[in-house]
């Protein structure tokens, strides 16, 4: 089986611009989460969805947005790009929220630059 | 949510036993110890999970003592490909959200 894919993997961006970034939880998986991951940091939790609705998020400005698609399916949005939103963009999907033996499964990321 | 600290970094030989030790003070009752590793431009990959006492799994072992206040991740006979960032995590649940990383220990693997 497919582990969870990330799209793109790389892109580049100017300042004020928007971007889009996608995920694929591994089949089966309802629950998704976006982490931001600078340099030399560990990932910070950004959102997190099950079945289509939003049940948590992080301390990120209301730049940051996401919703998840009916085959659970999920899309990062972010607007008005700053020079700090660069990061790599990960997302990691699991069976639900609350399944205490199923670890969160991550994607390879999307690497975000912006110039 | 439970702050973890664990060493920024370790060295190590290739084919000895590395042992990373992660503190976690304020860990609640319902918290289970679970550590990821994480390869450059990857992203982080479920190493193992544990509650309390021992755990074992074909790629490491996890200990825990009585006061579950530490636990220590146990790598056997690293290798070159051993070399990554190892984070400890404490959460009530490994697949709960919010997962929460601090900056994990750089260990370096040397031939």
């Amino acid at each position: 089986d497919a582990g969870v894919t990330q799209s793109p993997t790389h892109l580049i961006k100017t300042r004020g611009q928007h971007v889009t970034l996608r995920c694929s939880p591994i089949s089966g998986h309802k629950s998704v989460s976006w982490y931001q991951q600078v340099l030399g940091q560990g990932p910070q939790f950004i959102f997190q969805y099950y079945e289509k609705e939003e049940r948590g998020r992080g301390n990120f400005p209301d730049r940051f947005s996401a919703r998840q698609f009916p085959n659970y399916s999920s899309e990062l949005n972010v607007n008005a790009l700053l020079l700090g939103d660069s990061a790599l963009y990960l997302c990691a999907s699991s069976l639900t929220p609350t399944d205490v033996n199923q670890p969160q499964h991550f994607g390879d990321g999307t690497r975000l630059s912006i110039l | 949510l439970a702050k973890t600290t664990q060493p920024i970094s370790m060295d190590s030989y290739e084919g000895q036993e590395v042992n990373i030790t992660c503190s976690h003070n304020n860990i609640a009752t319902n918290d289970y110890i679970t550590w990821y590793q994480q390869f450059p431009s990857q992203g982080p990959r479920f190493i193992i999970q544990g509650y309390k006492t021992k755990v074992t799994n074909e790629v490491a072992s996890l200990f825990i003592p009585a006061d579950r206040k530490s636990s220590t991740l146990s790598l056997p006979r690293v290798s070159l490909s051993d070399t990554a960032v190892y984070y400890c995590l404490v959460a009530w649940s490994s697949g709960n959200t919010p997962l929460v990383f601090g900056k994990g220990t750089r260990l370096s693997v040397i031939a």
